[in-house]
């Protein structure tokens, strides 16, 4: 099956720094990629959606300054969170979708680790 | 835009029998409809997906029923196991290009007592 990395796994930063999270599809281009954002006990809330090469599509409500996504190449998407605060402690968690390796690598949507960042 | 609706959002089944999970949408342009289970801390993992050309679908213990005109979904895990125990959920997506967003159901958190 298609496998997606996603690192660090936890990170803890000060806040008004920047942490950089990484997703990378191993083994399929993956074309467009997901950042979803997930606070304890809740559902995947979608931040934006990238297409390789493209500027990313932020859903309504979210930052794009403050989160900032880079989908330069088809195997690698990073979410950067600019001058973090306390109340972007959550999960972040990537997800792609793309073309290669397995049976439907274009509809079905493959999850990163996620990311568990906390602001102090 | 899309909205999933799930309910129950807790289940608790004792051990061998079965669940079943239900999800509404909204946007009449949505044809596919997956199914993810995410265990504490870990990624989700796809389970079963449906798209809007079938009815049902199933994969030994699971099973995904589609009800276009009604826009609702289910998902029924028989003969239920501990190791089922998890948080569901479902999601709903128009096209099949790889592009579209999902948007996901609100979860379930599944308790199998054994």
């Amino acid at each position: 099956g298609a496998v997606v990395s996603q690192h660090p796994s936890w990170v803890i930063c000060k806040s008004g720094t920047s942490v950089k999270i990484e997703c990378r599809s191993l083994d399929f281009q993956a074309t467009t990629m997901f950042w979803y954002r997930q606070f304890p006990k809740q559902s995947l809330m979608l931040m934006a959606t990238s297409n390789e090469g493209s500027k990313a599509t932020y859903e309504q409500g979210v930052e794009k300054d403050k989160f900032l996504i880079n989908h330069a190449s088809l195997t690698l998407s990073t979410l950067t969170v600019t001058s973090a605060h306390p109340e972007d402690s959550s999960f972040y968690i990537c997800s792609a979708r793309g073309v290669g390796v397995t049976r439907a690598t274009n509809t079905e949507a493959f999850f990163g680790q996620g990311t568990r960042l906390t602001v102090v | 835009g899309e909205n999933v609706e799930q309910h129950p959002s807790t289940l608790s089944v004792q051990e061998g029998d079965s669940a079943v999970i239900k999800c509404t949408y909204s946007d009449s342009a949505s044809n596919y409809f997956p199914w993810y289970k995410q265990e504490l801390g870990k990624r989700p993992q796809l389970i079963i997906d449906i798209r809007s050309n079938v009815g049902e679908k199933k994969d030994q213990r699971i099973a995904v029923t589609l009800n276009k005109t009604a826009k609702h979904f289910s998902l029924h895990i028989t003969e239920t196991q501990p190791e089922d125990s998890a948080v569901y959920f479902c999601a709903a997506s128009p096209g099949s290009f790889g592009n579209e967003k999902l948007t996901f159901g609100t979860g379930t958190r599944l308790t199998i007592i054994p």
